[in-house]
């Protein structure tokens, strides 16, 4: 099947600084979400993104579908982003299934 | 409007117990899943069903049964529990193709001793 695989797997950050988070996968893909689980264990979705670019607000979202790599940039951050970040790929052609990548876990700290 | 809703929050059973683990939504999504949430592995998919009367599995479908009777209700049964199922169970629904924008559920965290 396809594989996803993030970096860093743990980051922590001061309050204010700018940080990026990668996504690779192995094969085409249609369908490209990012995704932030709070501390709270509530899963929120941030972009759908199987090519482009994409922002909001703080948050923007760059994936180049030839080279199989998506980056998520925080920019500003806050305590507020702490949490563990995900890359979920669906194959191009594959059935409708979503697989995720063991994610990044982003620590701000104030 | 509820979102996507999941009973019960917290649930303990012992080995060979049988449960169901609810997932309700009001958004008339057709698709829906099943996630596990284990420390380390990220979501992997149980099940998924794309409309009423259609479910087929995921990448972890082995001691999960899945139904489909309604557009709103998806119930995941574990027919005799495993300390290997131990974990935090997500249900989420999905808007149709082009905008795929992912609704989860609060989650279920289940103890199988």
């Amino acid at each position: 099947g396809i594989q996803v695989e993030q970096s860093p797997p743990d980051l922590i950050l001061q309050e204010g600084a700018n940080s990026t988070l990668r996504c690779n996968f192995s094969d085409s893909v249609n369908n490209l979400q990012w995704f932030h689980q709070n501390p709270w264990g509530q899963l929120i979705n941030l972009f759908y993104i199987p090519s482009g670019t994409k922002q909001n607000g703080r948050l923007s979202a760059t994936t180049v579908a030839t080279e199989r790599y998506s980056l998520l940039y925080i920019s500003s951050s806050q305590t507020t982003d702490s949490g563990v970040y995900f890359c979920a790929v669906e194959k191009k052609g594959g059935s409708e299934k979503l697989v995720f990548g063991k994610g990044t876990k982003l620590t701000v700290n104030p | 409007n509820a979102g996507v809703t999941q009973t019960p929050k917290f649930q303990v059973l012992k080995t060979g117990q049988s449960m169901t683990l609810q997932c309700a939504q009001d958004m008339n999504h057709e698709y829906m899943s099943w996630y596990r949430q284990d420390p380390g592995m990220g979501l992997r998919l149980i099940h998924y069903s794309v409309g009423a009367g259609i479910t087929d599995q995921g990448e972890v479908p082995n001691g999960y049964n899945v139904s489909r009777s309604t557009t709103e209700d998806f119930p995941l049964r574990l027919l005799s529990a495993a300390p290997s199922q131990t974990s935090v169970y997500f249900c989420a629904t999905r808007t149709p193709s082009g905008l795929y924008e992912q609704y989860f559920g609060p989650g279920t965290r289940l103890t199988v001793t």
